[in-house]
């Protein structure tokens, strides 16, 4: 089973360009996540997803930064015009439809440096 | 907002030493959960905790969920150099949907 896949892994962006982070749920997840780790800290919630649905984003900067999870493909984070305070690691996360919904599995991550 | 503490915040033990942490939050938490993350790498699940007072064990890991559903602590036990690493507790509440709370971590290394 794979797990959760998140591209790219590294991501270099100048200042004012646009950065777009890719998630895929494990099989069978259909909630995703995205939450935002600054270095020697915790995780951080940023948005939580379903298809075709944003459930909460309560953790969202109001600019600049939005979320979606369409019918078919990936979840996307988009930041547009990066500063350089964006520097950081975002994870998705997925947790399944049935079961238990609230055990939430995380990706490797995208590591975004905005020069 | 919520928020989780987390101690220790790091830990310098010898390797076969056991090892301790835990969180603590003002709030009620449901559901209670344990990651380690690697460099460079994402969280991975450690154990996860559902109901106040469950005990769980994965290995030589042990974790339990507080009977006031304010506290979790984690056991590592006879510990070996690939617990290396950085543990977070996580909590889910009922006010917070599906969101995690994260802990600030604990950085554990080993000296063989």
């Amino acid at each position: 089973n794979a797990g959760v896949m998140q591209n790219p892994r590294h991501l270099v962006r100048r200042r004012g360009q646009e950065a777009r982070l890719r998630c895929s749920p494990m099989k069978g997840h259909s909630h995703v996540y995205w939450y935002r780790q600054l270095p020697e800290e915790g995780l951080k919630f940023m948005v939580y997803l379903q298809k075709e649905n944003i459930i909460d984003e309560s953790g969202m900067p109001k600019e600049r930064f939005s979320a979606e999870f369409p019918k078919e493909g990936p979840s996307i984070l988009r930041i547009q015009q990066v500063v350089r305070g964006d520097s950081a690691a975002y994870f998705c996360a997925s947790s399944p439809v049935t079961g238990r919904t609230d055990t939430q599995y995380f990706g490797p991550g995208t590591r975004l440096t905005v020069l | 907002g919520q928020q989780l503490n987390q101690s220790p915040q790091s830990m310098f033990i010898q390797e076969g030493e056991d090892v301790s942490m835990n969180c603590t939050s003002s709030s009620i938490f449901n559901t209670w959960l344990w990651y380690k993350q690697d460099p460079g790498e994402g969280p991975v699940l450690l154990i996860a905790l559902y109901k106040a007072g469950e005990l769980t064990s994965n290995g030589r890991l042990t974790a339990q969920f507080g009977i006031t559903r304010k506290d979790s602590f984690l056991n590592i036990s006879a510990s070996i150099p690939s617990d290396v690493g950085i543990y977070f507790c996580a909590g889910q509440s009922l006010q917070g949907a599906q969101k995690l709370v994260f802990g600030q971590g604990t950085r554990l290394t080993i000296n063989p």
